[in-house]
């Protein structure tokens, strides 16, 4: 079955402008996780959408958003962007009901000029 | 949730078994131990997860330690393939995962 897709895959911004980013989880999962991974701050958890509920968040300001769609499909906000959010943005699901796998996007690599 | 402890690199020889340890001391009863690797530039990719038993799949093998401080997996024969990072985590649930800096594994031939 089709993996975890991802769109766009590279994005290029300015400072000050916002951005949506798209995930389609496997088909039949309802849990969606988002993740921003930098190469100095590692991989680190934004928030999760289960059933469209936001479930848990990490510790991001409120210009990162999301939602969650009843397709179980997600979407990412990211407003008045900085450069510090150029980063790979990752999009994991799951069945989200017990403790399972998560399959991973290939993730949308956004560069903030 | 717990943190981890990986070492930052490692070498392994290409058909050899890579020994991946990690150090997770002040894991609790709830939590999972979960590897995933990451090849440069794609997404996490799922290894293995146990609670107290050792697990293998077709991939690898984890051995956590009776005390659960501790956990190693194994790749019982490495290929070029392999090298990746590999992320040690612990975590009660599996929809928020905390990733370390992880271990850089280097296969060689």
């Amino acid at each position: 079955k089709a993996g975890v897709t991802q769109t766009p895959r590279y994005l290029i911004k300015t400072r000050g402008q916002q951005v949506t980013l798209s995930c389609s989880p496997i088909s039949g999962h309802r849990s969606v996780s988002w993740y921003q991974q930098t190469p100095g701050q590692g991989l680190q958890f934004l928030f999760e959408y289960f059933s469209e509920t936001q479930r848990n968040k990490g510790n991001f300001p409120g210009r990162f958003s999301g939602r969650q769609f009843s397709n179980s499909r997600s979407e990412m906000n990211v407003s008045t962007l900085e450069l510090g959010d150029s980063a790979l943005y990752l999009c994991a699901s799951s069945w989200g009901l017990a403790v399972e796998t998560q399959y991973f996007g290939p993730g949308t690599r956004l560069l903030v000029l | 949730d717990a943190k981890t402890t990986q070492p930052t690199s490692m070498d392994c020889a290409e058909g050899r078994a890579a020994n991946l340890p990690c150090n997770h001391s002040t894991i609790s009863g709830n939590e999972y131990v979960y590897w995933y690797r990451q090849i440069h530039s794609q997404g996490p990719q799922y290894i293995i997860h146990g609670l107290k038993n050792n697990e293998t799949n077709e991939m690898a093998s984890l051995i956590i330690t009776e005390d659960r401080k501790s956990s190693t997996l194994i790749l019982p024969h490495a290929t070029l393939r392999d090298t990746a990072v590999y992320y040690c985590i612990v975590s009660s649930n599996d929809y928020k995962l905390s990733f370390g800096a992880g271990t850089t594994v280097t296969v060689r031939a």
